[in-house]
């Protein structure tokens, strides 16, 4: 089966950095995706990470490494509208199916 | 362009009713997924449908449910005798490609159900 394990939640101050780590057991894997979510909200794409490495994209980075089935996202110069869910997705391919398989979810709290 | 539609966002509907959700992919986009979110919780898959036909259906509870993405119209999702276990937000995802070719997902807004 597949699985993809988060923090449930991290508290952080504005102006802080925070990285929300995922370990994921998947067969299949073609890449790990970050999606961020306010409350009542869709969820929407911040990231995609297909090979070993950082991708930078302004405040938010996302790191990858297929070796030790574990990625990270990092959140910089944080502020009060980053509060929010985040979760990481791993995209699964097996030739007939193509699926996004998310993980718990980290709620992400930002105090002034 | 505009986004993944979704309709209603908000559905109400007493236990033994049917609820029908209906999901409008984003343009040119071939590919549409379901999940469900119950409060507090991740996203769980439950269909990818290409047009005119169910490629994976593994998240689908086994009756009751059903879902379909007519050549022409929305997507639907259909939960029939609706219990209260099936509140929850349903979400509605598209994208253009497949995954072996890095594109990503789009979500719609949702549709928050909730059974009385």
């Amino acid at each position: 089966g597949q699985s993809l394990e988060q923090p449930s939640e991290v508290t952080a101050v504005e102006g802080a950095i925070v990285q929300i780590n995922c370990t994921y057991q998947t067969s299949g894997f073609y890449g790990l995706s970050w999606y961020q979510q306010h409350d009542g909200g869709a969820p929407t794409f911040l990231s995609y990470n297909a090979l070993d490495g950082l991708e930078e994209t302004g405040r938010f980075s996302s790191f990858l490494s297929r070796s030790d089935s574990y990625g990270y996202l990092l959140l910089q110069e944080l502020q009060m509208k980053d509060s929010a869910s985040y979760f990481c997705a791993v995209r699964e391919y097996r030739g007939y199916t193509d699926k996004l398989i998310f993980g718990t979810g980290t709620r992400l709290q930002v105090f002034p | 362009n505009a986004g993944v539609m979704q309709n209603p966002r908000h559905l109400v509907r007493r236990r033994g009713q049917e609820a029908r959700l209906r999901c409008s992919p984003m343009k040119g986009h071939s590919h549409v997924y379901w999940y469900r979110q119950l409060p507090e919780e991740g996203l769980k898959f439950m269909v990818y449908l290409q047009k005119e036909n169910i490629i994976d259906e593994s998240g689908m509870p086994k009756e009751r449910f059903s879902a379909e993405f007519p050549k022409e119209g929305p997507s639907i999702l259909r939960i029939q005798q609706v219990v209260r276990g099936d509140s929850a937000a349903y979400f509605c995802a598209s994208s253009k490609k497949r995954a072996d070719q890095n594109t990503e997902a789009f979500f719609g807004q949702g549709t928050r159900l909730t059974v009385v």
